[in-house]
């Protein structure tokens, strides 16, 4: 069976830092595009992170550009987003989702960040 | 990138068709033909259902059909069924490697 799983999610203050990683099976993640999104408690689905299959290209929303960074390792079929300068504004429901063209076409069931003190 | 507009809620008995609506700007959906659409029921994880505007998936039913008319997306769904119970989203390119979803849209069947 194809999945995504997240990991890595919890409580934490803000200013503080977490790190999600994304671990795939049957070669779901490696070397293809993959993003990051989240859902924010009574909002919609945010798109936040982007990266392609080699890593060369990253591109992320304004709202956390400069204060995320999305990466990868295809050899452990893993993705990641290094989380800093966390905020209250970013609890969410953060999913991983593989990206094929511009769709996106396995989701993880996503991992829950709350920022509070 | 502003979030693109969905009805907060949507109903129909079952066997009826319900259409959702997602409108973004020139800026998304009336410059790109790359709308998808994804459900998620409570506690799952999203499904694609329709992308490219009106393409479906392996194993998606065509009882669900996308349109597009200019800065307007619109989901359909035919001969509704219970298990069609879920959060619908839009999704539209945005550009350069960005997206912009909708703010999801409950359907309820009655």
């Amino acid at each position: 069976e194809v999945q995504l799983v997240e990991s890595g999610g919890g409580l934490v203050q803000p200013g503080g830092s977490l790190r999600l990683s994304c671990t795939g099976s049957n070669f779901i993640i490696n070397s293809k595009e993959m993003t990051w999104v989240r859902q924010a408690p009574g909002t919609g689905l945010q798109w936040i992170a982007y990266i392609s299959g080699s890593g060369y290209t990253i591109n992320y929303a304004d709202s956390v550009k400069g204060r995320f960074t999305i990466s990868r390792d295809n050899a452990k079929e893993s993705l990641y987003l290094q989380m800093n300068s966390l905020r209250a504004e970013d609890t969410a429901l953060y999913y991983c989702a593989r990206a094929r063209g511009r769709m996106f076409d396995f989701w993880g069931q996503g991992i829950l960040v709350t920022v509070s003190s | 990138q502003s979030a693109l507009t969905q009805p907060r809620s949507v109903s129909g008995s079952p066997g009826q068709s319900v259409t959702i609506s997602c409108t973004g700007t020139s800026s998304d959906v009336g410059s790109y033909s790359s709308v998808s659409w994804y459900r998620r029921h409570p506690g799952g994880a999203p499904k694609l259902i329709i992308y490219d505007v009106t393409a479906r998936p392996s194993g998606v039913p065509d009882r669900f059909s996308g349109s597009k008319s200019g800065d307007t997306a619109s989901l359909t769904i035919s001969g509704l069924q219970a298990e069609d119970e879920a959060e619908y989203f839009c999704c539209s390119d945005a550009g350069s490697y960005a997206w912009v979803f909708g703010g999801g849209t409950k359907l309820t069947v009655l």
